[in-house]
């Protein structure tokens, strides 16, 4: 059964670089079948897809954050990351990873998600 | 691109049936058959409940229902459980190759 963990520092200073990471344990991220995004989540509000990225390399990004966001992954450790540049606080939530099903277009796992404070 | 229009709340006694709508674009709900629906309890990550519209991953009681007319699509629960109580999630994918989310519906069990 496939789990995935995010870790990374949970408070971040306005201006710099959140740096996330997304660990998938009990399957290879390297499988064709799936793609694997983050989606965050502010306090008290709704879910906000950031992007995803296929194994190949392939991504797509939200386009109100796609200028400050790159996600990579790293096969050898069965890792994916999340970047997000020239935070604020707006930028302050819980933040998700989350496997998607090709063809099913759906989010299935999820981690248990990480809050990201962005305060000086 | 927008978020996904969802009511604020519903409620609705044990064992009645509810239905949750999302409504969304040509675009997106309209677009494609991929419209799927998450149940969140507070502080924990989303659950995975319809995908596809209509389909019912392994686990998830038949009790949730899903389907779609035009731009609105919608989660029905029947048979209303007091665990049935939490926040629900739906979301599309896109004609940009993105995910759009609602905003989500608080559901209440009287």
């Amino acid at each position: 059964q496939v789990q995935l963990q995010e870790s990374g520092p949970g408070l971040v200073k306005p201006s710099q670089t959140l740096s996330l990471t997304c660990t998938v344990s009990g399957g290879s991220i390297s499988s064709v079948s799936y793609y694997w995004s983050w989606i965050r989540q502010p306090a008290g509000k709704g879910l906000e897809w950031i992007g995803r990225i296929y194994t190949s390399g392939t991504s797509n990004y939200n386009p109100s954050l796609k200028s400050r966001v790159t996600i990579s992954v790293d096969s050898s450790k069965n890792q994916f990351s999340l970047k997000l540049t020239s935070v604020t606080a707006a930028d302050t939530a819980v933040y998700f990873c989350a496997r998607g099903l090709i063809g099913a277009t759906s989010f299935d796992p999820w981690g248990q998600g990480t809050l990201v404070t962005v305060s000086s | 691109q927008s978020a996904l229009t969802q009511p604020a709340s519903v409620s609705g006694s044990p064992g009645q049936s509810i239905t949750i709508s999302c409504t969304g674009t040509s675009s997106d709900v309209g677009g494609f058959n991929y419209v799927s629906w998450y149940q969140q309890h507070p502080g924990k990550a989303p659950k995975l409940m319809i995908y596809g519209v209509t389909k019912r991953p392994s686990g998830v009681s038949n009790r949730f229902s899903g389907s779609k007319s035009g731009n609105t699509a919608s989660l029905t629960i029947s048979g209303l459980q007091a665990d049935d109580e939490s926040d629900y999630y739906c979301s599309s994918y896109t004609s940009s190759s993105t995910w759009v989310f609602g905003g989500g519906t608080k559901l209440t069990v009287l």
